[in-house]
């Protein structure tokens, strides 16, 4: 069975700083891994992904996630937090058959100017 | 450009109605998929379906149902609203897979929100 579990339901940072938000999976498997954003009263819309290429995955707006199987984890990271970055954000693993989705509980970034 | 759009982007209604919420993609996508998103549980699948007459239930199915009759549309009904599902509901969809293993990403539309009254 595959799950995700999001360490932290809050995060706060102040505007540059890093960022990290993070994830740790489970599976059965060597699965796939994304990380989506949902910006207030928007819909989901998908940071980055790894499907088994390299372990360090770069996504859109500077974010950046890192695949290590020994700790089951994919943590997300950004080297300087914006104001437009504050969002919540979805850690997904793959299911079984690839076409299924199962979500982690979100965590919800807050960027302090 | 391709899409994934909802209707209504609102809804309200009252315990006991039927109510059907539309998704329509643009994508050509065989997979598509409707999820609930409530506070404390992240996004839960209800249906999904994997092509034309193809219907499968998800993790929360109790209440719902869905039909596929072409590629490109897979309404959502609620037979009976309850309280239990005033909720935010999202439209998504994906290329299907020729091999298992590797997920395809899923685009998502930009959400109803439901309120049984």
């Amino acid at each position: 069975a595959q799950s995700v579990t999001q360490l932290d339901s809050h995060v706060s940072v102040s505007e540059g700083t890093p960022v990290l938000l993070r994830c740790n999976y489970s599976s059965s498997y060597s699965p796939s891994l994304f990380w989506y954003v949902q910006h207030p009263n928007k819909g989901l819309q998908l940071l980055l992904k790894y499907t088994s290429a390299a372990t360090l995955v770069k996504g859109i707006n500077g974010f950046e996630a890192e695949f290590k199987k020994s700790e089951t984890s994919f943590h997300l990271t950004k080297p300087s937090a914006h104001m437009s970055d504050a969002a919540e954000y979805f850690c997904v693993v793959s299911g079984d058959t690839g076409n299924q989705f199962y979500f982690g509980t979100g965590t919800s970034l807050t960027v302090i100017p | 450009d391709a899409e994934i759009t909802q209707s209504p982007r609102h809804k309200i209604t009252e315990t006991g109605r039927q109510v059907t919420l539309a998704c329509h993609q643009t994508w050509n996508h065989n997979n598509m998929f409707w999820y609930r998103q409530d506070l404390g549980h992240g996004l839960r699948l209800i249906h999904y379906s994997y092509g034309v007459q193809d219907t499968n239930k998800g993790e929360v199915s109790d209440g719902y149902s869905v039909s596929r009759s072409n590629t490109e549309d897979l309404p959502l009904t609620l037979e009976s609203a309850a309280s239990s599902q005033t909720s935010v509901y999202f439209c998504a969809s994906s290329e299907s897979l020729p091999l298992a293993g590797w997920g395809n990403e899923q685009f998502f539309g930009p959400g109803t929100r439901l309120t049984v009254l």
